[in-house]
């Protein structure tokens, strides 16, 4: 069984400055891991995804994430964020081959002037 | 827009009332998955199918909801008898290789 767990339920931040949301996961197999996005009332937006190679992934609007298996950590980065930025991020985890996703709870990234 | 669609996007409905959702999800894509997600909480997994083929039923899909994808295209997700409890998103994502590509989801209140 996997297990997700986002570290931050909030966070805030003033526009312009880096910020990181925090990604630990639990797998007894080998996962998939994966950032979404998700503005209100809308569905999921993905971000960027780690299958294998290197342990540095870029994704859309600027984001980056980097894949620790010691630590079984992804943590999410940009090191500048806009207003648009404003939204909730879910980090999730599939096994190897496909199948279900398993989400943590969302962090909620609140960008202020 | 070929992306994954849903219908309607926001249904309200009477204690008792059964419901009918519907996903079209982008074409071609073999695997199709419905999740649920309450306010404040990440997605959680319902069901999926590979094609026609129901391959997996969380235990949260409790005899009052039914899923079918009868031609492997589209797909309908129905709850009988709705409790308030209910209430909540209802996505559905479908996939290609090793990527799920969400709809905008539907929004389901239960008074």
């Amino acid at each position: 069984a996997q297990s997700v767990t986002q570290l931050d339920s909030q966070v805030p931040v003033f526009e312009e400055a880096p910020v990181e949301l925090r990604c630990n996961y639990s797998s007894s197999v080998s996962v998939y891991l994966f950032w979404y996005v998700q503005y209100p009332n809308q569905g999921l937006q993905l971000l960027l995804k780690y299958l294998s190679g290197s342990t540095l992934v870029k994704g859309i609007n600027g984001f980056e994430a980097e894949f620790n298996k010691s630590q079984t950590s992804f943590h999410l980065r940009k090191p500048s964020v806009h207003i648009s930025d404003t939204a909730e991020y879910f980090c999730a985890v599939s096994p190897l081959g496909g199948g279900k996703l398993i989400f943590g709870q969302g962090t909620e990234l609140s960008v202020k002037p | 827009d070929t992306g994954v669609s849903q219908d309607p996007r926001h249904k309200i409905t009477k204690r008792g009332q059964n419901v009918t959702f519907r996903c079209d999800p982008i074409s071609e894509h073999n695997r199709l998955y419905w999740y649920r997600q309450t306010l404040g909480q990440g997605p959680e997994f319902l069901t999926y199918f590979q094609n026609e083929a129901q391959l997996e039923k969380s235990r949260l899909l409790s005899d009052r909801f039914s899923a079918e994808r009868p031609k492997g295209s589209f797909s309908t997700l129905e709850i009988q008898r709705t409790e308030q409890g209910d209430s909540a998103m209802y996505l559905c994502a479908s996939r290609v290789t090793d990527t799920q590509y969400f709809g905008p989801g539907t929004r389901l209140t239960v008074l």
